[in-house]
């Protein structure tokens, strides 16, 4: 079946600009999960969603990003009044239910992601 | 923060050659997993180790993990030049949030590995 997408893949934005990047996740998915990769490193934490229910924002990095997944399918990171700081590529990632009784978290299956560009 | 490190930050082989990276992290996991990540796309899962398994095979990758240490390894064996590509470990963690326990991911900085044909 399809795998995770996101749209734009591409944004360029005008600093202080609002943004919303949309991720459409694996169909049957529970859980979502947004990441913030930088420039050479490895991606970073954002936020969790469990259906539509926002478990965990402890990585969004200021009250400028806000997440939503209101039918607990599609999800978008909206980020308000851009900074150059926000550039970076924006990660989004599905996995089904997030644990097994005594089994194992599941795998992410991560889509292409949105580079962000804000000049 | 990142709790991975991984070794080495680059390596450059020919094709046909192995390839090693490594990875230590800092706390207990759940498991630990593997992406690749080719330049200007997503993430690929490669393979998932969990705490009680200490090696892991799929194709031509075999994953070793040592609790103790807190470190694991990636071999990629017969390497080809379609293997070029970033490789990330990242480890799952228990986290409790709303009542739920999920595996929170945290990535190290990843290998940039570039095989020659």
């Amino acid at each position: 079946g399809a795998g995770v997408s996101q749209s734009p893949r591409y944004k360029v934005a005008k600093r202080g600009q609002d943004v919303a990047l949309r991720c459409d996740p694996i169909s049957g998915h529970v859980s979502l999960f947004w990441y913030q990769q930088a420039l050479g490193q490895g991606p970073e934490f954002l936020t969790y969603f469990q259906n539509e229910a926002q478990l965990d924002k402890s990585g969004l990095p200021s009250d400028r990003f806000f997440a939503e997944r209101p039918e607990g399918s599609v999800s978008t990171l909206k980020i308000q009044r851009t900074q150059q700081e926000d550039s970076a590529v924006y990660l989004c990632a599905s996995s089904r239910k997030p644990a097994r009784r005594g089994g194992s978290y599941n795998e992410q299956f991560f889509g292409p992601g949105t580079r962000l560009t804000v000049l | 923060s990142q709790q991975g490190e991984e070794d080495p930050q680059a390596l450059s082989i020919q094709e046909g050659e192995n390839a090693t990276m490594n990875c230590s992290y800092k706390t207990s996991i759940n498991n630990l997993q593997w992406y690749r990540q080719n330049s200007g796309r997503g993430l690929v899962h490669l393979i998932l180790i969990r705490s009680n398994e200490r090696e892991k095979h799929s194709g031509r990758l075999r994953v070793t993990l040592d609790t103790s240490k807190k470190s694991s390894s990636l071999l990629i064996t017969a390497s080809r030049a379609a293997d070029t590509a970033s490789y990330f470990c990242a480890t799952a963690v228990p986290f409790l949030a709303g009542g739920t326990s999920y595996g929170k991911l945290t990535f190290g900085q990843g290998t940039i590995l570039t095989v020659h044909p």
